[in-house]
């Protein structure tokens, strides 16, 4: 399909392992974010690129949290040393040119639903 | 100043009702206001936006009312269908950060046959 895909679909992970999740935006679009979204919570924004360079990545909880996007497509979220509180889906959308407002929709992949137990 | 603030956190209508959830926020500089529509298992997927600068917008059976001195807006569904059974997240972003959008806590809305 031409939509936004993440995979996996579901990680079950101990404390204290590292994970990758991973995100295929759009074709042909240059805008990549990354959400959070806890139980009967709204999505929370982790970090947003702009092509291959993290334009902001201010809601990212801590240094444990890192993501790339080395080619301007596929980005990876990747996660160190593991805790319980990291448990969520991780949802990633992607818009054409990132300007947000009503001529930049962000179209949302699925979501990874991450469990650490 | 970042919240929106959505209400209510579940709600139930009979088929052919009318939904209404609300919304409020407070960071004046938000300049955008679209209302996401989530299926379990699926990400979010935008179903109707407005702006500040018109009162209303309406897309078939949705429509956003929008107060800006108040700084509340709010979706109303009209007929409410089973199929609109889902959870529906307003959300926000402006001028200073266009990119990032600050959601809700989401509304579980069940339409009952």
């Amino acid at each position: 399909g031409a939509g936004v895909s993440q995979t996996p679909s579901n990680k079950v992970t101990e404390k204290g392992k590292y994970v990758e999740l991973r995100c295929d935006p759009i074709s042909g679009h240059t805008a990549l974010y990354w959400y959070r979204q806890s139980l009967g919570q709204g999505p929370e924004f982790l970090i947003y690129f702009q092509g291959t360079g993290a334009a902001d990545d201010s809601g990212l909880p801590n240094d444990r949290f890192f993501a790339v996007r080395p080619e301007g497509s596929v980005s990876t979220l990747k996660i160190q040393r593991t805790e319980r509180g990291d448990s969520a889906v991780y949802l990633c959308a992607s818009s054409f040119s990132g300007q947000g407002g009503g001529t930049d929709t962000q179209y949302f992949g699925p979501g990874t639903r991450l469990t650490v137990l | 100043q970042q919240q929106v603030k959505q209400s209510p956190q579940s709600l139930i209508v009979q088929k052919g009702g009318i939904s209404i959830i609300n919304c409020a926020y407070e960071n004046t500089a938000f300049d955008y206001f679209p209302w996401y529509q989530q299926f379990p298992g699926k990400g979010p997927a935008l179903l109707i936006a407005i702006r500040p600068d018109v009162s209303e917008k309406k897309e078939g059976r949705f429509t956003i009312s929008f107060n800006k001195s108040a700084k509340q807006f709010s979706l109303h569904i009209m007929d409410s269908q089973p199929g609109d059974s889902a959870t529906y997240f307003c959300a926000a972003n402006g001028m200073d950060s266009s990119y990032k959008l600050i959601f809700g806590s989401g509304t579980r809305l069940l339409v009952r046959p």
